[in-house]
């Protein structure tokens, strides 16, 4: 079965500062990946996908992704950090034949301290 | 704003209550989705409609009640729930339920059970 694990429930980054938040996952075979994002009282928005092709996925924002197969990850990074990038990210994995559901991680909070 | 629109935003309802949520995409999708998001826990799927027809109950309580009149409209009925039913309802829309579609979220439905 598949399964999602977000290293670290918070992160706190000084604004300007690097991000980086990590994302493994566990399947059978390299799934489609995602990474979203939750404003507060807002629902989840795309940042990026990763499908097939190139391993590195830019996404909104400023924000990419790299897929490493070798590594199962797919962590999450942005040069530099907006105050505006406050927000609680999700990555999230699916099949890539047949099914349609979503296996979402617990979620990491990203805090922005200026 | 993702093209999902739910109502109400926020929602306060004894065990004995019958309430309803409602969601509405603008996107022309044919598969939509009830989630429930509850604190330090990943996102749970917990029903699924593809051209109306419900493809996945994810063993949820008898006590919610989906319904999906047309494409374009979900509803979750709610009767006799427990207080660990609160938590945010988030409601998301695909084209279809092929892999790898994107999932497009409303901002959620906040629910609080006395």
């Amino acid at each position: 079965a598949q399964s999602v694990t977000q290293l670290g429930s918070h992160v706190s980054v000084s604004e300007g500062a690097l991000v980086l938040l990590r994302c493994n996952y566990s399947s059978s075979v390299p799934p489609y990946l995602f990474w979203y994002v939750q404003y507060p009282n807002q629902g989840l928005q795309l940042l990026l996908k990763y499908t097939t092709g190139a391993t590195l996925v830019k996404g909104i924002n400023g924000f990419e992704a790299e897929f490493k197969k070798s590594e199962t990850s797919f962590h999450l990074t942005k040069p530099s950090a907006h105050m505006s990038d406050a927000a609680e990210y999700f990555c999230a994995v699916s099949d890539t034949s047949g099914t349609y559901k979503y296996i979402f991680g617990t979620g990491t909070r990203l805090k922005v301290l200026a | 704003e993702t093209g999902v629109t739910q109502t109400p935003r926020h929602l306060v309802m004894g065990m004995t209550n019958k309430k309803s949520l409602k969601c509405e995409q603008h996107l022309g999708h044919n598969a939509m989705y009830w989630y429930k998001q509850s604190a330090k826990k990943p996102l749970e799927l917990m029903f699924v409609y593809n051209f109306k027809e419900q493809t996945e109950n994810n063993s949820v309580p008898s006590r919610f009640s989906p319904e999906c009149p047309n494409s374009s409209h979900l509803f979750l009925h709610l009767h006799t729930l427990q207080p660990e039913d609160s938590a945010l309802y988030l409601c998301a829309s695909s084209q279809d339920q092929g892999a790898g579609n994107i999932q497009y979220f409303g901002a959620g439905t906040r629910l609080s059970v006395l």
